[in-house]
């Protein structure tokens, strides 16, 4: 089984919502990502998870918040977004060591702020 | 310093012939792999094929082929018999070694190039 799973597949939220988003894997994988993608552009990352401890952040706004309750799951808590936020959230798991491992990511959800 | 680059925005082919996807890199770390994706309209990130730096062959995933030319530092994506479900965004990718135990693998992305297959 190689899939990512993510919910909700969309999401429309004021800018004082607050709302999270779930990605879930059972591949036994030790790292997992979130990426943000804006239309036309490729994925930006902005979290890496390693064995459940947080071993990247790209410099991304406090109004995003990672979270990793198990090494299955991730979370990414949402607050007090911009309407630039507006994006496709891709969440992205492989094995946690070596450069020989590819990414397998889930379907995203597109976020609307409104 | 941009260090995947992608030169074809976008490309035609026609159905049953073969495309070649351009993707040059750069990267001084002897230890890399080359990663290709495909994007549809839904928007998953399809995993295509892997070529390491260290690979002796050229990487082939059943109609995907890679064309793995360590010198000049381009990792081509060949697709033959091209079907109408191959239209998407295509996108090169490189992870480097990481530097640092536990620091994950950061996975570069170049600006993508989108097929699209005509009947």
């Amino acid at each position: 089984d190689t899939e990512v799973t993510q919910t909700p597949k969309h999401l429309v939220m004021g800018m004082t919502n607050k709302k999270s988003l779930k990605c879930e894997q059972h591949m036994g994988h030790r790292a997992m990502y979130w990426y943000k993608q804006k239309a036309k552009k490729p994925p930006e990352l902005m979290f890496v998870y390693s064995y459940e401890k947080l071993s990247i952040n790209e410099s991304v706004p406090s109004r995003f918040s990672p979270e990793c309750p198990n090494s299955s799951l991730l979370n990414l808590h949402l607050h007090a977004l911009q309407p630039e936020d507006s994006a496709l959230y891709l969440c992205a798991s492989s094995q946690e060591r070596g450069y020989t491992y590819e990414q397998y990511f889930g379907p995203g959800t597109r976020l609307t702020v409104t | 310093a941009q260090k995947i680059t992608q030169t074809q925005p976008g490309m035609f082919v026609q159905e049953k012939e073969a495309v070649t996807l351009d993707c040059t890199y750069d990267t001084s770390d002897p230890s890399y792999g080359l990663f290709w994706y495909k994007q549809p309209s839904s928007g998953e990130m399809i995993f295509l094929i892997y070529q390491g730096s260290y690979d002796q062959q050229n990487a082939t995933e059943g109609r995907y082929s890679l064309n793995f030319q360590k010198a000049r530092k381009s990792a081509n994506l060949v697709i033959s018999a091209s079907q109408l479900g191959d239209s998407a965004m295509y996108f090169c990718a490189m992870r480097e070694a990481p530097k640092l135990k536990a620091a994950g693998n950061k996975l570069t992305f170049g600006g993508g190039t989108r097929v699209l297959v005509k009947p």
